[in-house]
């Protein structure tokens, strides 16, 4: 069946430490796209990859897209309480279909 | 530029109910897609459209069904509620689909 899985599920950091989160699909991806949910809102945008082995920064956040574009990675670096929520990956499987990764959930203690 | 809305954000039915729920996408998006959020299967993707035409479908039962309207609105419906549907809806609008999404607040639905 079409799995985008996550790992880890559960994420509790320091502040100031490194985070990172890891996303496996079962097939190729045509892009994937990665999101953050804070506690009782919706998922917002983060940030699209498309090329196999492309790399993506946004000031702290680091993406990365696998050779073979069947896994991904978001890293975190000195991690701040406002970094707090689940990050999900989301692929392109096929046509007009994004499965969503299961999840992580980064807590940062103070 | 508006955010997507959805209407309404909680709803309380009982069990063999149906419920209507709405989505408005930011203007100019045409590309509409629905998601089902629980805390055990996660962000399960539901349906997409596109000029009022469904372009794709996920794993659920016909019970789940949707439609678009020309103005991009979107509608879904759910028939003969169970205890099991209780989630947070959520939709996302994108200019085309494969670009970013933008997601509304949700909508909560409890049945009990």
């Amino acid at each position: 069946g079409q799995q985008v899985m996550q790992i880890p599920q559960y994420q509790h950091v320091q502040e100031g430490e490194d985070f990172t989160t890891y996303c496996n699909s079962s097939t190729t991806l045509s892009n994937i796209q990665w999101y953050k949910q804070r506690p009782g809102g919706h998922p917002v945008f983060l940030i699209q990859l498309v090329k196999s082995g492309e790399v993506k920064k946004q000031k702290r956040l680091t993406f990365q897209f696998g050779e073979a574009k069947k896994n991904s990675s978001l890293h975190i670096t000195a991690t701040q309480t406002t970094d707090v929520g689940t990050y999900f990956c989301a692929g392109l499987w096929g046509t007009y279909k994004y499965i969503f990764g299961t999840g992580t959930r980064l807590k940062v203690l103070a | 530029k508006a955010g997507v809305t959805q209407t309404p954000r909680y709803l309380i039915k009982t069990r063999g109910q149906q419920v209507t729920l709405s989505c408005s996408p930011i203007s100019g998006h045409r590309s509409v897609s629905w998601y089902q959020q629980t805390p055990g299967q996660g962000l399960q993707f539901l349906f997409e459209y596109f000029s009022e035409t469904q372009r794709n479908k996920g794993n659920f039962p016909g019970r789940f069904s949707g439609r678009q309207f020309s103005n991009s609105r979107s509608e879904m419906n759910v028939s003969t509620l169970e205890l099991g549907d209780s989630a947070l809806y959520l939709c996302a609008s994108s200019l085309a689909f494969g670009s970013e999404q933008y997601f509304g607040p949700g909508t909560r639905l409890t049945v009990t």
